[in-house]
């Protein structure tokens, strides 16, 4: 079955700009997590959408946003851009049950400038 | 909250030879717990999970025991190749169903 499809693979935003990303997940799955990576950070959890709900949420500010649709299709949207969130975004999805495996996109690397 | 600990990296290994990567985890409850795999340009593979205390999860020759009493969740491999070269995240999903990944350990693996 198809993986978990991010888009677009690359971006180049200026500061101040906003941004949507999208994440399609693996047929059936309605769990969609996203995740911030970064070489001085790590991986960090930014929301998990879970049957079009916000089920749990990271510790970003407010100009990181998320939603789900009906299909569980994702999408995430930062807004402001700032240089630091220059960063591998990695999306995720699963069941939603605590022992299922996540399956992760390819992840989309956003540069600001 | 919950937390994952690994060695720091990177691990730089001679083909064919034994590998350990430290995990220590603390959260409440009974988490379970994962080891993933990043290659370059890639995004993450699960690699192996254990849910209960003395499971043991094995995949392409990578082994991991769950000791709850030490709260930890090593990786080891009998003989690395080159093409094991990557990233490893060690991780756990608790009660709150959020996944806390570690730092990360890079391995290179020199012919």
């Amino acid at each position: 079955k198809a993986g978990v499809t991010q888009t677009p693979r690359y971006l180049i935003k200026t500061r101040g700009q906003q941004v949507t990303l999208s994440c399609s997940p693996i047929s059936g799955h309605r769990s969609v997590s996203w995740y911030q990576q970064t070489p001085g950070q790590g991986l960090q959890f930014l929301f998990e959408y879970f049957s079009e709900t916000q089920r749990n949420k990271g510790n970003f500010p407010g100009r990181f946003s998320g939603r789900q649709f009906s299909n569980s299709r994702s999408e995430m949207n930062v807004s402001t851009l700032e240089l630091g969130d220059s960063a591998l975004y990695l999306c995720a999805s699963s069941g939603g049950d605590r022992d299922t495996e996540a399956f992760f996109g390819q992840g989309t690397r956003l540069t600001v400038v | 909250g919950n937390s994952v600990t690994q060695m720091e990296g990177p691990v730089t290994l001679s083909e064919e030879a034994f590998l350990t990567i430290n995990c220590t985890y603390t959260a409440t409850g009974y988490p379970s717990l994962f080891w993933y795999v990043q290659y370059p340009g890639e995004g993450l593979q699960l690699l192996l999970k254990a849910t209960k205390a003395d499971d043991k999860g094995s995949n392409k020759g990578f082994e991991a025991t769950y000791r709850k009493e030490t709260t930890s969740f090593h990786l080891e491999k009998g003989s690395v190749q080159v093409s094991d070269s990557a990233v490893y995240f060690c991780a756990l999903i608790g009660g709150s169903y959020i996944p806390t990944f570690g730092r990360g350990t890079s391995l290179i693996v020199h012919p």
